[in-house]
């Protein structure tokens, strides 16, 4: 069965600082992975995927992603913060890989000092 | 073009009440997706169809929850009778094939 374990609830950093969010997943197939980002009072927004090819990821807002296979990994980085990235965040694994559901972590609250 | 589109967005209704959630998936999407967010147990999957037929519903509940699809076009979930437990956001997403899943707003549901 595929899993998804987000590390940290909170994460906290200062503006112009580097984004790092966690994730590892465990899949018994090739994953298609996902990170969506959550802002107050909405629904959730893909933030960038990876299915197949590059490694690589990059996404909207100056996200990007790289999928490691020998870590089962999928961290979110972005170079620089800004307050209008304090949001949650959302990982998640396609269980099947042909349009089934999707695995979620239990989410990252991230937080934007000034 | 329209994203998913819910209603109504916010609910209020007393326990024991029937409540119907609506949601109509982006035009050309095979697959929709029922799920339901909490504090305490976070964003739960309760059912998705595929093609119209529901696929996995395992995450339904109890037997006071019910998810239909009479058309590519739409989808009802119901909760009958309400209980103050069930106050929860409650999030409809469609999705092509293996391509991401899109969500709609959110139905906020409330039962006191």
């Amino acid at each position: 069965a595929q899993s998804v374990t987000q590390l940290g609830s909170h994460v906290s950093v200062s503006e112009g600082a580097l984004v790092l969010l966690r994730c590892n997943y465990s899949s018994s197939v090739p994953p298609y992975l996902f990170w969506y980002v959550q802002y107050p009072n909405q629904g959730l927004q893909l933030l960038l995927k990876y299915t197949t090819g590059a490694t690589l990821v990059k996404g909207i807002n100056g996200f990007e992603a790289e999928f490691k296979k020998s870590e089962t990994s999928f961290h979110l980085t972005k170079p620089s913060a800004h307050m209008s990235d304090a949001a949650e965040y959302f990982c998640a694994v396609s269980e099947n890989n042909q349009g089934g559901k999707l695995i979620f972590g239990q989410g990252t609250e991230l937080s934007v000092k000034p | 073009d329209a994203g998913v589109i819910q209603s109504p967005r916010h609910e209020v209704t007393e326990m024991g009440q029937e409540v119907t959630l609506r949601c109509k998936p982006i035009s050309g999407h095979n697959s929709l997706f029922w799920y339901r967010q909490t504090m305490m147990r976070g964003l739960e999957l309760l059912i998705y169809f595929n093609n119209n037929v529901p696929i996995d519903d395992s995450g339904m509940p109890e037997d006071r929850f019910s998810a239909k699809m009479p058309n590519a076009s739409f989808s009802t979930l119901k909760i009958q009778p309400s209980e103050p437990r069930d106050s929860a956001v409650y999030f409809c997403a469609s999705s092509f094939g293996a391509s991401e899943q899109y969500f709609g707003p959110g139905t906020r549901l409330t039962v006191t």
